[in-house]
């Protein structure tokens, strides 16, 4: 598709479970942001990309949070021993290049529930 | 430090109304680019506009318009004659321009009820 895919859509998790969240985004998009939006915390960055490396993972909350990004391309976060405060939607955003000036265009988001 | 304020949590209009939403944002950057993003129930982002910090020219968009007033550190977001597909939340943000990768700081967003 033309858009930032997600995937899961929904994920449903157990406490202290890992879990692997997809982000694919446009095409020829060399940066590429992670986002939570959380009830109590509204929408913060967590992570950004340009190209497979991060340069800003100052948002990241805790060391259980990791994320990579491989040729250029697609990008995985992983939150390994969930807690139930990692319940949130975690959005991806993809942009042509770091400018700061360009429009985010972003992805439908993947629920997080962590039981 | 950079910060967005949007001080209404939530808007209740009625259909044909103008509504205006509030943004109040901090930066020490003398450059810096100010968004607002609507998102519906649906709970995807939907870019509306962007303005950088040295253009501070009012923008419509058909029912949209929008206010960027450096001096007040504002850039609020008027809707209109309002209609029940208005309905979202929306978020003003910022990005700094310096050594940030062009990261969003979000307000804690706005939302709107337009009820017919």
């Amino acid at each position: 598709g033309a858009g930032v895919s997600q995937s899961p859509s929904n994920k449903v998790t157990e406490k202290g479970k890992d879990v692997e969240l997809r982000c694919d985004p446009i095409s020829g998009h060399t940066a590429l942001y992670w986002y939570r939006q959380s009830l109590g915390q509204g929408l913060e960055f967590l992570i950004y990309f340009q190209g497979n490396s991060a340069p800003d993972k100052s948002g990241l909350p805790s060391d259980r949070f990791s994320a990579e990004r491989t040729g250029g391309s697609v990008s995985t976060l992983t939150i390994q021993r969930t807690q139930q405060e990692d319940s949130a939607v975690y959005l991806c955003a993809s942009t042509i290049d770091i400018g700061g000036y360009n429009e985010q265009f972003f992805g439908p988001g993947t629920r997080l529930t962590v039981l | 430090a950079q910060k967005v304020t949007q001080a209404q949590t939530e808007i209740s209009v009625v259909e044909k109304e103008d509504v205006t939403l509030d943004c109040v944002y901090e930066t020490r950057d003398t450059t810096y680019y100010l968004f607002w993003y609507k998102q519906p129930p649906s709970g995807e982002l939907v870019f509306l506009i962007r303005r950088n910090s040295f253009d501070e020219q009012n923008e419509i968009s058909g029912r949209y318009s929008w206010n960027f007033q450096k001096s007040t550190s504002s850039f609020n977001f008027t809707i209109t004659a309002s209609q029940v597909v208005d309905s979202a939340v929306y978020f003003c943000a910022l990005s700094e321009a310096e050594n940030q990768g062009g990261k969003l700081i979000f307000g804690q967003g706005t939302e709107l009820s337009v009820k017919p």
